[in-house]
C-alpha cells in the first residue's frame, strides 16, 4: 500500500512566480491536510480538505495561498507570487476520517524562493 | 487555539541510556496526542499515539504517558540506539472552530544519541 506522495520534492521559484505542491493520499483516505514546516519549528496546519470541498482554511494565508482537492487527481496547493518567505518545506498528510486521528506523513516539498 | 510546549529542544544521550521528551497542552478537551520522528530531509513518521481514556501505552522501547489533569504528557525511549537519532515532535488534537479538528504541533526535540 503506497503511502502519502508528493511531488515535486524539491521546487525553486524566483519572487513573482507561481509554485504547485501536488499531494496524492493514502489509498482509501479521503481526508487531506497541509502543513508548512519553517526551518527549526514545528509544523503548523494551513487547510484541510476533502474531495471536491475545502473543509477548514483556518491556517493558510488570506492572500496568495489556495488549494484544492478534485474529484480526481491529486491535491494541489498553490502559491501565486512567492515571496522569499514562503520558502519552507511544505508537507501533505492523510487520514481515513475525521476527526484527524492517525494522520500520516508526505515525503514534503522544499520550495526555495529566490 | 491550542497550544503544545514541547521541552527540551536538544536533548544528548549515550546508546542504551534513556530519553524523555516532555509536552503541555492547553486545550482541555484535547483527546487524542500522537508523537512523530522526523529525520532529516523526510516527513514526518507517526511512532505513537494515546488517547485521553488511557494513561499509558508502550509500543516495544517506546511508551507515552499522559496526565490530563496536569494537561501533559511524555515520550519515553528507553535502551536508545543510534538510529533513534532525529526530531521528534509532540501534538494534541483540538476543535478549531472551523469545521474541523487539527493537530496543534510542538517545536521538537532533536535527540543525538551518541554511539
Amino acid at each position: 500500500n503506497a503511502g502519502v506522495m508528493q511531488n515535486p520534492r524539491h521546487l525553486v521559484r524566483r519572487r513573482g512566480q507561481e509554485a504547485r505542491l501536488r499531494c496524492s493520499p493514502m489509498k482509501g483516505h479521503s481526508h487531506v491536510y497541509w502543513y508548512r514546516q519553517l526551518p527549526e519549528e514545528g509544523l503548523k496546519f494551513m487547510v484541510y480538505l476533502q474531495k471536491e470541498n475545502i473543509i477548514d482554511e483556518s491556517g493558510m494565508p488570506k492572500e496568495r495561498f489556495s488549494a484544492e482537492f478534485p474529484k480526481e487527481g491529486p491535491s494541489i496547493l498553490r502559491i501565486q507570487q512567492v515571496v522569499r518567505g514562503d520558502s519552507a518545506a511544505y508537507f501533505c498528510a492523510s487520514s481515513p476520517l475525521n476527526p484527524s486521528y492517525e494522520q500520516y506523513f508526505g515525503p514534503g516539498t522544499r520550495l526555495t524562493v529566490t | 487555539g491550542e497550544n503544545v510546549e514541547q521541552h527540551p529542544s536538544t536533548l544528548s544521550v549515550q546508546e542504551g541510556d534513556s530519553a524523555v521528551i516532555k509536552c503541555t497542552y492547553s486545550d482541555s478537551a484535547s483527546n487524542y496526542f500522537p508523537w512523530y520522528k522526523q529525520e532529516l530531509g523526510k516527513g514526518p513518521q507517526l511512532i505513537i499515539d494515546i488517547r485521553s481514556n488511557v494513561g499509558e501505552k508502550k509500543d516495544q522501547r517506546i511508551a507515552v504517558t499522559l496526565n490530563k489533569t496536569a494537561k501533559h504528557f511524555s515520550l519515553h525511549i528507553t535502551e536508545t540506539q543510534p538510529e533513534d537519532s532525529a526530531v521528534y515532535f509532540c501534538a494534541a488534537i483540538a476543535y478549531s472552530g472551523a469545521g474541523s479538528y487539527q493537530l496543534t504541533f510542538g517545536k521538537g526535540t532533536k535527540l543525538s544519541v551518541i554511539p
